[in-house]
């Protein structure tokens, strides 16, 4: 069974404060993709990061970095020196290969993330 | 490059009228997902084509909902008749065939039956 978990359901800080977001997923494939989006208090998903099996590199993009541990199942989210515009529902998901013909993202539940000035 | 786009960005109906929810994919996609959220089941994946063929309808909640993709431009999601527990936001997504590429996300349809 393939399953992703979000344990912090919401997590508040202070501006400039750094914060991890945690996902564990659960997938017997040898090939499958991570992703994190972003949902903001305007609803849209917005797409963030895409990751593959078989690429553990850690990823940074400006105050965004991303560290995928597959010893422990793990694809965590930091935001550095956070800010309010960072406040947002933030959902991390898995795409498992399955002969190539499985096209469903597995939702994790979300991380609502509050940023206070 | 224009998203996804949905229309209407908002659907306030009545309990047994029917609702219509269109998407246009992102121009080259051939992929289409139609995607419910609810608070208490979170994102849900409702139907996914692929060149506009139903590929995976197994989330379709009931006979109520039915989506069609008659092009590669166009897409609907009906429900027939609503009910109020079909109160949700609907989100469209296309991507590229290829292996597990990145989903785009419409803007999402608010839809509140009464």
């Amino acid at each position: 069974a393939q399953k992703v978990t979000q344990a912090q359901t919401e997590i508040s800080v202070v501006e400039k404060e750094d914060v991890t977001l945690d996902c564990v997923y659960e997938t017997r494939d040898t090939t499958y993709y991570l992703f994190w989006y972003k949902q903001p208090p305007s609803g849209e998903l917005v797409f963030l990061i895409r990751r593959n099996s078989f690429d553990e590199q850690n990823e940074i993009s400006g105050r965004y970095s991303w560290n995928f541990q597959k010893s422990t199942s793990s694809f965590n989210f930091t935001i550095t020196a956070s800010q309010v515009v960072d406040s947002a529902v933030y959902f991390c998901a898995l795409s498992a290969d399955n002969a190539g013909n499985n096209r469903k993202l597995i939702w994790g539940l979300g991380t609502s993330l509050a940023v206070n000035p | 490059d224009a998203g996804v786009i949905q229309s209407p960005r908002h659907e306030v109906t009545e309990m047994g009228q029917e609702v219509t929810l269109r998407c246009k994919p992102i121009s080259g996609h051939n992929s289409l997902f139609w995607y419910r959220q609810t608070m208490m089941r979170g994102l849900e994946l409702l139907i996914y084509f692929n060149n506009n063929v139903p590929i995976d309808d197994s989330g379709m909640p009931e006979d109520r909902f039915s989506a069609k993709m008659p092009n590669a431009s166009f897409s609907t999601l009906k429900i027939q008749p609503s009910e109020p527990r079909d109160s949700a936001v609907y989100f469209c997504a296309s991507d590229k065939t290829g292996n597990q590429e990145t989903q785009y996300f419409g803007p999402g349809t608010r839809l509140l039956v009464l």
